[in-house]
């Protein structure tokens, strides 16, 4: 079966622009997550969807960050205006539903100048 | 409050010798235990899980994983360690009836021609 896909693979932007990910989980799979990765650090969940409905976004700075999943099937992560901490991977993965194993993509590097 | 904790920042061990890389966890209920494997510049991947059964759980590539209720405890191991297996280990748990996966902080592990 195809992966999680995720593009661009790498992105350099200044600080206050704006950027956008875009995932595509893996078919019939339910639940999406997109994660922050600080290097050297744990993944951090930013949001859960389980089909298109958000589950948890606890996490989600919602000042500058947002997501949605249209349809249920493919993502997007938004960050408007980005800081100089928002430099990171941000991963996206997918579950046949929550509390099965996740799959995921190869992530986007963020780098913020 | 609940916590998946990898003890070690780091294991170094000589390829063909056995190999052990530690975690440990604190949640409610019964938890669900999962290992993943991150390699350079790639997303996590699924090594193996346990929910319920039989302790030693067999994944991915020739790991294991040993469940230990007593100790809670969920170490991976594999009999003979190979130079490929150098990559970054995340332990993982999700809490009973919890929907939210708890990462430990990953542990690096280097294996020695």
């Amino acid at each position: 079966e195809a992966g999680v896909a995720q593009s661009p693979r790498y992105k350099i932007i200044e600080k206050r622009q704006s950027v956008a990910f875009w995932c595509n989980p893996i078919s019939g799979h339910a639940t999406l997550y997109w994660y922050q990765q600080i290097l050297g650090q744990g993944p951090k969940l930013l949001i859960q969807f389980q089909n298109n409905g958000v589950v948890d976004d606890s996490q989600l700075p919602k000042d500058r960050f947002s997501a949605e999943r249209l349809k249920g099937v493919d993502s997007t992560l938004k960050i408007q205006p980005a800081k100089l901490e928002d430099s990171a991977v941000y991963l996206c993965a997918s579950s046949l539903g929550p509390q099965q194993p996740q799959h995921f993509g190869d992530g986007t590097r963020l780098s913020i100048l | 409050a609940q916590s998946v904790a990898q003890p070690e920042d780091q294991v170094n061990v000589a390829e063909g010798n056995p190999l052990t890389v530690k975690c440990t966890y604190s949640v409610s209920g019964n938890p669900y235990l999962f290992w993943y494997v991150q390699y350079p510049n790639r997303g996590l991947q699924f090594l193996l899980k346990y929910i319920t059964g039989d302790n030693l759980v067999k994944g991915s590539y020739g790991f294991e994983a040993e469940f230990n209720k007593s100790q809670t405890s969920f170490h991976l191991k594999k009999p003979s360690a190979l130079v490929s297996d150098s990559a970054l280990y995340f332990c993982a748990s999700y809490a009973g009836n919890n929907r939210k996966l708890i990462w430990g902080l990953g542990t690096s592990l280097a294996v020695n021609p």
